[in-house]
This record gives structure tokens, sequence and C-alpha cells, in this order.
């Protein structure tokens, strides 16, 4: 299957501070990419569509302010964390797709750990 | 987008063959059945996706009926790493844009016992 990647894996940082996070379609562009949020013991909640070359689209209830998203290229979207505080602390997901004509996939980066002190 | 129901949790001994059933009455006639395995602190991977009788690869089989309300994930002689979150989702995939949006539910926690 198609890979994903996320980096960093884990990341520790101090309430106030902004982290950034990439998410990487390996072998396959993705015009498409999406972000999601896990906290302990809960489903994946999805975040927001990231678009290649245009504003990213945000779920009800997610600060796009907060959650800054940039999709660059057709094989990297990062998700910025500004001014970040204890309660955004979470397992954040990427997801892409190859392009194809047919039957699409998500496949899944490896999450990135986020801890706010 | 059709809303899953799964069982909370399961538990299987070594060696059994696991069949985790989610059901999915709104399914509409676009609709693609997913399924996909997450282990802790990792992203989730893709098992199987099908749309309708059977599917089956390297490492599950994937049952739906003629109606469609319901799908059977089966994995064959589980393994105790195989204890992970299963997630059944359902939704258009046909696309062909890379842009299916997909959403998660509560998903089943297979526990495999010595």
């Amino acid at each position: 299957g198609a890979v994903v990647s996320q980096h960093p894996s884990w990341v520790i940082c101090k309430s106030g501070t902004s982290v950034k996070i990439e998410c990487r379609s390996l072998d396959f562009q993705a015009t498409t990419m999406f972000w999601y949020r896990q906290f302990p013991k809960q489903s994946l909640m999805l975040m927001a569509t990231s678009n290649e070359g245009s504003k990213a689209t945000y779920e009800q209830g997610v600060e796009k302010d907060k959650f800054l998203i940039n999709h660059a290229s057709l094989t990297l979207s990062t998700l910025t964390v500004t001014s970040a505080h204890p309660e955004d602390s979470s397992f954040y997901i990427c997801s892409a797709g190859p392009q194809t004509s047919g039957i699409e996939t998500q496949y899944f980066g490896p999450g990135t750990r986020l801890l706010v002190l | 987008l059709a809303k899953t129901t799964q069982p909370i949790s399961m538990d299987s001994y070594e060696g059994q063959e696991v069949n985790i059933t989610c059901s999915h009455n709104n399914i509409a006639t676009n609709d693609y059945i997913t399924w996909y395995q997450q282990f802790p602190s990792q992203g989730p991977r893709f098992i199987i996706q099908g749309y309708k009788t059977k599917v089956t690869n390297e490492v599950a089989s994937l049952f739906i009926p003629a109606d469609r309300k319901s799908s059977t994930l089966s994995l064959p002689r589980v393994s105790l790493s195989d204890t992970a979150v299963y997630y059944c989702l359902v939704g258009d995939i046909y696309s062909g844009a890379g842009s299916y949006q997909l959403t998660f539910g509560k998903g089943t926690k297979l526990s495999v016992i010595p």
C-alpha cells in the first residue's frame, strides 16, 4: 500500500509555544490530505481537510486560527498548533489517498503525540 | 455518511477465527465498506475493502450479504499481535479524486488471549 509519513513522531512543548507537524505522502501525490485528532481511549475525530493550493476546510468546532494548515505541494501538508495549551495535548494523525480513477483508499501516517506542559 | 454500529469489545483465544460484525442499515448504493486496524499510539492501518459478496486478501476476509446492511470482518487464526481496535467505515469512495472523507465510529477492541 501507499506510504504516509509524519514528523515528528512525538513532541513536548511549553504552553504558549507553536508546534508544526508535517505529513508527507512518500510514493504518491495527494491533492487532499486529512488531519485527525485522537484523545486517549477515543476514536479518531476529523479536524480538517487540507487542499493543495487552497484553504483548508475545518470541521465544526475546530478553530482555524489555532490549527493552521498549509498544503503547499502535492506531497506535503503541515499542521501548526499555535499557542498550544495543555488541552491541545493529543495524538494527531494525517491521512491521504492516491489519486486514482477508481476506488480510493485512505492511508494513515504513524501519528504525532503532542504533550503540552 | 452511513452510520455504523460495532460491538465495543471482543475477546478471543489465540489460534481461533474471529468475526467482527458491523451494522450499516443506511448504506447507500454507491457506498463501499472499509475496515481499519489500529494499535495503540499508531495510525490506523488499512485491512480490507469491499462492495458486495466476499473479498479476501492475505490478512482477512470481508463478507457482505446481498442487502449490504451489515458486513463481517473475519480474521483467521488470530495471534496476540492481532490485539487492536478495528474500525468499520462506510462511504462513497469512487470519486477518483483522493478526497474521500472518513468518519470513524467507536470501533471494536479485540483482545486476544494466550
